[in-house]
């Protein structure tokens, strides 16, 4: 049970290129997010997936796009990577319903964009 | 406004002490839930605890518990006796709504804790 998956672990991007962060979760979960943390910023919702065949962006959408592919997979997707978006990326993953419904982290991707 | 506050950037305890770490929140809902999570220097995100605004009780896991002040919207974290391997980011998260599909989270800055031994 590999719980929240993610890759690459590390990627180093030059301006203008493009890329597409992998997550996959093996638990079942209905909703899916994808979140990005700076230094002394937190994490900040990027984009969720509440259930397969949605999309909502979330507190910093600009220059990300995100396919949920299946129940299992929610890609990431810079179609022009900007410095700006050196970040590291977390995916999670949770069950909606009522009381304690944590979100499940992916071990991060370590994005550097020059 | 920002809507969850973490006032300490950077808190130090000693060994087998218990420490806290403060949190406020902001939200006109009567339905939210309150984490914790603790993100160590290999990086993983790591959940801790839940409250939830309908809970009369504090929670408690093991060693953490949250201190939840309804009307002073705060939900701090008290961690006892405290280990070497506490030494790590902890973040206060809170999402709004206990019903329905949305279940987006919202985090604080982080308190970054060091533990002397």
């Amino acid at each position: 049970n590999a719980g929240v998956t993610q890759t690459p672990k590390f990627q180093v991007l030059k301006t203008g290129q493009s890329m597409t962060l992998q997550c996959a979760q093996d638990m079942n979960h209905n909703s899916m997010y994808w979140y990005r943390q700076d230094p002394g910023m937190g994490l900040r919702l990027i984009y969720y997936s509440a259930s397969e065949g949605t999309t909502d962006k979330g507190e910093v959408p600009n220059g990300y796009n995100v396919s949920r592919l299946n129940k299992r997979e929610f890609s990431l997707r810079l179609e022009s990577a900007a410095p700006s978006q050196t970040s590291v990326y977390f995916c999670a993953s949770s069950q909606p319903g009522q009381g304690a419904r944590e979100q499940y982290f992916g071990p991060g991707t370590r994005l550097t964009v020059t | 406004a920002q809507k969850i506050t973490q006032t300490q950037p950077g808190m130090f305890v000693q060994e087998k002490e218990a420490v806290t770490l403060d949190c406020t929140y902001d939200t006109s809902d009567q339905s939210y839930g309150l984490f914790w999570y603790k993100q160590p220097s290999s990086g993983e995100m790591i959940f801790l605890i839940y409250q939830g605004s309908y809970d009369e009780q504090n929670a408690t896991e093991g060693r953490y518990s949250l201190n939840f002040q309804k009307a002073r919207k705060s939900a701090n974290l008290v961690i006892s006796a405290s280990q070497l391997g506490d030494s790590a980011m902890y973040f206060c998260a809170m999402r709004e709504g206990l019903r329905g599909s949305n279940y987006k989270l919202t985090f604080g800055k982080g308190t970054l804790l060091t533990v002397n031994p």
